[in-house]
């Protein structure tokens, strides 16, 4: 199975301030017959379900604010928050769909500074 | 408006089983692939099974396989998850979540229940 790994656990970052949050995977989810990475972010909000942030490792989702943003390709991506928001206190998680198994990250927090 | 909403958790002795259902409205369930995802207390999130849009595959977990069993009924516009045998270890969340796409599994999960609770204990 692939094993996905984000770094850091937790964040705290000032209000305005840019977050970074980081996923490696165990192996390639770079599918070179359509140049497409299977890999998405999702935001959880305590109490509430994950809600898709990015799919296809870059494409923000509808309705998805512009401050954030994906990147990265094969094993290594990367979420960016440009300017932190208060309602951006979350648990943000990375997951692959390359393979069956579908892997998810172990999430990493973020909080205000 | 998509919609899903899961129910049938609730407590249960070891060794126990339960019957958790995602009711789905707003599109077309028999279009899509659909999964169950758990969330431990206070952990991350797990893919526990899918199902594809006809039942003909089935994915589950190494944890899992041979205790639990996904279904489906398009025509009731609904998801099943039959749990058998459970552990302790199987408290969690339970979340139904639509796949995205109509065609492969290999989709992010766009849509996603309020979740149902259960909790192994005795």
């Amino acid at each position: 199975d692939i094993v996905m790994t984000q770094s850091p656990d937790s964040l705290t970052v000032s209000l305005g301030e840019r977050a970074t949050i980081n996923c490696k995977s165990s192996q390639s989810v770079l599918y070179s017959s359509n140049n497409k990475n299977y890999l998405a972010w999702y935001q959880q909000k305590p109490g509430q379900p994950p809600k898709l942030l990015i799919s296809w490792a870059s494409t923000r989702e509808s309705g998805v604010p512009d401050r954030f943003s994906g990147s990265g390709s094969g094993t290594d991506f990367t979420l960016t928050i440009s300017s932190l928001q208060a309602e951006d206190v979350a648990v943000y998680y990375c997951q692959h769909y390359y393979t069956t198994s579908l892997t998810f990250g172990g999430g990493t927090k973020v909080d205000i500074k | 408006e998509v919609q899903l909403v899961e129910s049938g958790g609730g407590l249960v002795q070891p060794g126990g089983s339960l019957r958790l259902s995602c009711a789905a409205s707003g599109f077309t369930l028999s279009n899509y692939w659909m999964t169950w995802v758990r969330q431990a207390p206070g952990k991350g999130l797990e893919p526990v099974a899918s199902i594809k849009w006809d039942g003909s595959e089935k994915y589950y977990v190494g944890s899992v396989k041979g205790r639990f069993t996904i279904s489906r009924d398009n025509a009731k516009n609904s998801m099943y998850l039959q749990m058998n045998s459970l552990r302790a270890e199987d408290t969690a969340m339970y979340y139904c979540a639509r796949v995205s796409g109509s065609a492969t599994l290999y989709n992010p999960f766009d849509h996603w229940g309020q979740g149902s609770l259960v909790s192994v204990a005795s």
